[in-house]
């Protein structure tokens, strides 16, 4: 039961690299999210997509694209990193945009220096 | 943002009952109310969803009065492993729901021997 699975971890970066942070869930759901998580913050939307072909913007996407690969694949891309963006990543998915129980990843922490 | 309000940190005892309560006065006719559970370095985990009444489960019980517009959520008999933070969200669950999963900050709940 793998459920959902980030790549990597653990991620040191210098201001103004790129990478792109993976997530894949085994699920068979169709919506899938991108959160950061800030100390002392809740967890803050940055891009979701609610099936399949689409993606849609969160509360905080400036800095950030994603893409939905296939049903079971949705990465998350920092195109020129910022020390802003040192955060922990959670991915997510959810059977339906609709439905609240979703399913996180352990999570990838990344620092931008 | 987030359509519910919680306490910012709760403190109890092992073997106490903990009642953590969230307000949310404006949610929709379809919203559900749904808690989740956050250990640290770890993704939130699913506890427990409901509409109205009371449900229960092998970890928690939820409880939503008629006029929908607070909940709280019962731990029975906590142990110092209940030490987390708790987010309560109220989001659609049926057609016509939500962005995504709106996470506000939560309740980190403190358990002491």
């Amino acid at each position: 039961n793998a459920g959902v699975t980030q790549t990597p971890k653990f991620q040191v970066l210098k201001t103004g690299q790129s990478m792109t942070l993976q997530c894949a869930q085994d699920m068979n759901h169709n919506s899938m999210y991108w959160y950061r998580q800030d100390p002392g913050m809740g967890l803050r939307l940055i891009y979701y997509s609610a099936s399949e072909g689409t993606t849609d913007k969160g509360e905080v996407p400036n800095g950030y694209n994603v893409s939905r690969l296939n049903k079971r694949e949705f990465s998350l891309r920092l195109e020129s990193a910022a020390p802003s963006q040192t955060s922990v990543y959670f991915c997510a998915s959810s059977v339906y945009r609709e439905n609240t129980e979703a399913f996180f990843g352990q999570g990838t922490r990344l620092t931008v220096v | 943002l987030a359509k519910t309000t919680q306490p910012i940190s709760m403190d109890s005892y092992e073997g106490q009952e903990v009642n953590i309560t969230c307000s949310h006065n404006n949610i929709a006719t379809n919203d559900y109310i749904t808690w989740y559970q956050q250990f640290p370095s770890q993704g939130p985990r699913f506890i427990i969803q409901g509409y109205k009444t009371k449900v229960t489960n092998e970890v928690a019980s939820l409880f939503i009065p008629a006029d929908r517009k607070s909940s709280t959520l019962s731990l029975p008999r906590v142990s110092l492993s209940d030490t987390a933070v708790y987010y309560c969200l109220a989001e659609g669950n049926s057609g016509g729901g939500a962005d995504g999963l709106t996470f506000g900050k939560g309740t980190h709940l403190i358990i002491q021997p």
